[in-house]
């Protein structure tokens, strides 16, 4: 079965500072993968997808995500944070198979920013 | 464009009561996902409809239950409701039924089961 790692829980950043948020996933094949943010009380917003082709993407609010295949990663950064970026951040694989076709996230990553 | 809406935004039930939360699809779109997140917790994946049917299922039991109407709104059933079951409950739209595809959420439902 597909899995998502984010393996830090929090990260505390400075304003202006460079943030890079880790995703492990894994699967055998060429994986669809994405980021999701999450304000508190919204819903989850996409900042950027994976699905084939150049394996550096860029999104929303400047964010962007390399894919690496070797290392089974797709790290999310931002050259420089705002306070508004403070929110969970989610790493997702679309699973399909099995009779169920959706997003498998990984427990998510908090952001704190420091001013 | 309309985004998705859900309703209610937050309940209190007693266990073993049953629930019903309710969804509005994103203008265009004719497929709808509910997950389930856990405080501290990603969301995970419930399940699916397309065409007024169910056409993918996470693990989850069948108390578990799910409507899709005609006009592309949808609602989930929780019958015997456990301590369990508390938890954010999302809905997501989108355009395709099957194979990869972004997903719209909405702000979701955040049921306490006491």
């Amino acid at each position: 079965a597909q899995s998502v790692t984010q393996p830090d829980i929090h990260i505390t950043v400075s304003e202006g500072a460079s943030l890079e948020l880790r995703c492990n996933y894994s699967y055998g094949a060429t994986p669809y993968l994405f980021w999701y943010v999450q304000s508190p009380g919204q819903g989850l917003q996409l900042l950027l997808k994976y699905f084939s082709g150049d394996t550096l993407v860029q999104g929303i609010k400047g964010f962007e995500a390399e894919f690496k295949r070797s290392q089974s990663s797709f790290n999310l950064r931002k050259p420089s944070v705002h306070w508004s970026d403070a929110a969970e951040y989610f790493c997702a694989t679309w699973y399909s198979g099995g009779g169920a076709d959706g997003l498998t996230f990984g427990k998510g990553t908090h952001l704190i920013i420091q001013p | 464009e309309t985004g998705v809406t859900q309703s209610p935004t937050h309940l209190i039930k007693t266990r073993g009561q049953q629930v019903t939360l309710r969804c509005s699809s994103q203008s265009g779109h004719n497929t709808v996902s509910w997950y389930q997140q856990a405080l501290g917790q990603g969301p995970q994946f419930i399940f699916q409809y397309y065409r007024e049917e169910e056409n993918g299922r996470g693990n989850f039991p069948p108390r578990f239950s799910g409507l899709q109407f005609p006009n592309y709104s949808s609602e989930l059933n929780v019958n015997a409701l456990e301590l369990d079951d508390s938890a954010l409950y999302l809905c997501a739209s989108s355009l395709v039924s099957s194979g990869a595809n972004v997903l719209t959420f909405g702000a979701g439902s955040r049921l306490t089961v006491l």
